[in-house]
């Protein structure tokens, strides 16, 4: 099946500081997605992206949709501790969605 | 606007029994996702409902089973219970081909 390859697999990073992800898949696909899951709660939509090249921003994150269609990052600007959680790729493809192993983030003070 | 809920929100059972978790989705939406998270890893996608019909499925056993109701809530049923059943498993609801809104999910212990 699909395999979304998502580095890092963790980050230790200070408040303030800025923070990137990317993910990585073995076909070209339409769709990206990043999530994030808070402890306890099922994932959150962040971002969408629906075109190569594309660049969106939500607030503080910012995403890209790889110009090869095969991957994506993620950044986030000046981290703040609420930005605790792990984030996931996604990728979807006619009924369901294809998740990343995710990032794991955890911001210290 | 009430969210994706689901129930119970833990549940502890042993091998070989059978269990059924439930899904109410988002109002609007018509079709149901079910989505099994194992420990440290990502969601993988079990099927999907749409009209109270299957819509799709992953690589799942057959003792993984569901159904829609008219409403468009959804139960999740297992049969047959293994220890590596224990995960979260997440609903999300959505209108077809839209975003998928995810609840909290239940935490399912098999001992």
């Amino acid at each position: 099946g699909q395999q979304l390859n998502q580095s890092p697999q963790s980050m230790f990073i200070q408040e303030g500081e800025d923070v990137s992800m990317n993910c990585t898949s073995s076909s070209i696909f339409n769709t990206w997605l990043w999530y994030k899951q808070d402890p306890g709660e099922g994932p959150v939509l962040l971002i969408a992206l629906y075109k190569a090249g594309e660049l969106t921003s939500n607030g503080r994150l910012t995403a890209q949709f790889g110009i090869t269609r095969k991957d994506s990052f993620l950044n986030i600007s000046a981290s703040i501790p609420s930005d605790v959680g792990i984030y996931f790729c996604a990728l979807r493809t006619a009924s369901k969605l294809t998740f990343g192993t995710g990032t794991r983030l955890q911001v210290t003070l | 606007e009430t969210g994706v809920t689901q129930s119970p929100t833990h549940l502890i059972k042993t091998r070989g029994q059978q269990v059924t978790l439930r899904c109410s989705s988002q109002s609007g939406h018509n079709t149901v996702s079910w989505y099994q998270q194992a420990l440290g890893q990502g969601p993988q996608f079990i099927f999907q409902y749409y009209r109270e019909e299957e819509n799709g499925r992953g690589n799942f056993p057959p003792r993984f089973s569901g159904l829609q109701f008219p409403n468009y809530s959804s139960e999740l049923n297992v049969n047959a219970l293994e220890l590596d059943d224990s995960a979260l498993y997440l609903c999300a609801s959505s209108s077809p081909g839209e975003t998928q809104y995810f609840g909290p999910g239940t935490r399912l212990l098999v001992l």
